[in-house]
């Protein structure tokens, strides 16, 4: 069975720094990965995808993610977050006959100013 | 993008009483919708797919006879949560997918969600 793992619980960060999300699957079949983020009080967004190709993906407001298939991961990235990326994030993998999507636990950041 | 709408955003009940949640896709036509619940500071939990015009396929440990899902046509699907408890209290969250030609542009939207509290 697949599952997702987001071993960062809540990331604290102040403004302008990097930032990197951890996101690991176990899944045997194909492989379709995405980062959805949830702002406070907002419904999911997408944020990004992968399906295929280059494993370097670039989502919506400046997140990327890296699609590692000998290490499992798909980590999310930021060269530089804002207060405004205060958000609940979370790793979801595509899989199943009718193409359910399983999540990870999700992980909190919150930007200080 | 395309828009997920959700009724009620959310509901106050008695234990004992029955609770439907509607879910729209508002600009576009979806075959398929999913159903979430997510309790705080967890994920979500994928409780059921709905394909429109067939039954609803439930995830191991949802008891379809308390969950019903109805999927009548294309832009909406219906959560019913019969003779609802406390324990059922939660947030449901439904999606909508979106299946153009290529699978790449396979996309789930979501709807804002709706929080249930059994009194």
């Amino acid at each position: 069975a697949q599952s997702v793992s987001q071993h960062n619980h809540h990331v604290i960060l102040s403004e302008a720094a990097s930032l990197e999300l951890g996101c690991n699957y176990s899944y045997g079949g194909t492989v379709n990965l995405f980062w959805y983020v949830q702002y406070p009080g907002q419904h999911l967004q997408l944020l990004l995808k992968y399906f295929s190709g280059d494993p370097l993906v670039k989502g919506i407001k400046g997140f990327e993610a890296e699609f590692i298939k000998s290490k499992f991961s798909f980590n999310l990235r930021k060269p530089s977050v804002q207060w405004s990326d205060t958000a609940e994030y979370f790793c979801a993998i595509l899989s199943g006959s009718a193409r359910q999507l399983t999540f990870g636990s999700g992980t909190q950041l919150t930007v200080l100013p | 993008g395309a828009v997920v709408s959700q009724h009620p955003s959310w509901v106050i009940c008695k234990s004992g009483t029955s609770v439907k949640i509607e879910c729209r896709s508002l600009d576009f036509q979806a075959t398929t919708m999913f159903w979430y619940r997510q309790f705080p500071k967890q994920s979500l939990m994928l409780m059921a797919t709905s394909n429109e015009g067939s039954k609803a396929t439930y995830e191991q440990g949802v008891e379809k006879d308390k969950f019903l899902i109805n999927h009548a046509s294309l832009t909406l699907s219906t959560l019913t949560v019969t003779s609802a408890h406390p324990e059922d209290s939660s947030f449901y969250i439904c999606s909508a997918r979106v299946t153009p030609w290529s699978r790449a542009g396979e996309t789930q939207y979501f709807g804002p969600g709706t929080r249930l509290l059994v009194l």
